[in-house]
Order: structure tokens, then sequence, then C-alpha cells
């Protein structure tokens, strides 16, 4: 089954410091999509970043890029000049690669990290 | 812009009793989810449809039961409420499987 693994429970940073969320995956198709999601303490989940499997590039958005290392299935979410509105829930999620073909909803979320901005 | 709009946003239920969280969308996507996040826990997909008419489980089933009879609407009914079942709720919806899931805001239910 596929699976997400966030190793860190929480995580704290430095404001205007860079950090880096891990994130690993397992799945043994080919054809995939990795999804990082913030959820702040208000609790609604709000879209960072994507990147295909096939992507080339590692997916940048404004302040946050994600290291895809595909040999070795991970796919960290990095955070740049952090600020104290980036505290939250991050959680890694993949798209269920059985039913790519097909088109489907079923996202796998790992159990997320915690982190915490410290001014 | 509305997205993703789930009702109601807080719920508290007997054990025993019924009831069904709305979820509309206005973004005409084919594909829409309900998951359920307990603490410590990711969020785990309960059921899910691919477009009208189309369900399918997930990964938690049990005790619910959904249908799809518009593309704006996702309905999620609780047959008979457990105190297991007490958790937040969220509905989500996408454009196709490869672009990103807009969330609603989530309904926190507890069942006493």
């Amino acid at each position: 089954a596929q699976k997400i693994t966030q190793t860190q429970p929480g995580m704290f940073v430095q404001e205007k410091e860079a950090v880096t969320l891990d994130c690993t995956y397992d799945t043994s198709d080919q054809s995939y999509g990795l999804f990082w999601y913030k959820q702040p303490s208000s609790g609604e989940m709000i879209f960072l970043i994507y990147q295909g499997s096939y992507d080339e590039q590692n997916a940048t958005e404004g302040r946050y890029s994600l290291n895809f290392q595909k040999a070795r299935k991970s796919a960290n979410l990095v955070i740049s000049a952090s600020q104290l509105g980036d505290s939250a829930m991050y959680f890694c999620a993949m798209r269920d690669p059985r039913v790519a073909q097909g088109g489907s909803e079923k996202l796998v979320f790992g159990k997320g990290t915690k982190l915490t901005v410290n001014p | 812009n509305a997205g993703v709009t789930q009702t109601p946003k807080f719920q508290v239920l007997k054990t025993g009793q019924s009831m069904t969280l709305q979820c509309a969308q206005d973004m005409n996507h084919e594909y829409m989810s309900w998951y359920r996040q307990d603490p410590g826990m990711g969020l785990r997909l309960i059921h899910y449809s691919v477009g009208a008419g189309i369900t399918d489980q997930g990964e938690v089933p049990n005790g619910y039961n959904v249908s799809r009879s518009t593309t704006e609407d996702f309905p999620l009914r609780l047959l008979s409420a457990a105190p297991s079942q007490t958790s937040v709720y969220f509905c989500a919806s996408s454009y196709a499987h490869h672009t990103e899931a807009f969330f609603g805001q989530g309904t926190r239910l507890t069942v006493v």
C-alpha cells in the first residue's frame, strides 16, 4: 500500500531562516503526484506546492520549494526566509497511483509536522 | 468565489443519531472526496467520487454513506453516530488527478 512518512513531529526555526520538512513515500508505481499542504491553527487546509513524478525540475512556489529526490523517494519541503505566519502543521500527501490513470481524489497523507517559527 | 463549502462547521450528536454533512463546490470539479482528521494523524479518506453518479470507498468507509447526484454536491451521511466518529471532517474537490485538491473549512463533529 502507498505510504507517506513524515519523521519530524515538530520542528522549530528562527524567523528569517530556512527550514526543511522531511517527507518520504513508498510506491511501486512510476506515475504519481506529491503535494504539500499547510494547516494553520484555524484548521483550514491550504495547498502549497505540487511535484509530478515525471517533472524534471523541482517545483517552486514563492518561498516554498520541493527538494524531489526520486531515487530516494523523498519530497522534502523547503521554506526559505521563515515568517511567524508559517507556524502551522504541514502535511505531505501523495495521489494514489493505483487509480491515477482513471483519475480520482484519493490522497494519501502523512501524519504531519508541526512547525513553530520563533521571533 | 466560494470554492468548497461545508456545513455545518460544528455539530454535537448523541450516540445513535443520524445526520448529513453537506459539501458543495462551485468550480465544476469532477472529483470530490471526504476525509476525517483525528489527533496525531493525517487525513484519512472516507469516500470519494469521480463524477456524478460514481462513488467509491476509501480507507475508513464504515458507518458512512455518500451519494453524488450532481456535480456540485457530495453529502456525507452518518447512519448511526458512534463516539469513534468524533473527528474533524473535510470535503475536498479537484479538477483532475494531477491538480491540487481544494478543501472546505471542515466540520468539527462530536458524538456523545
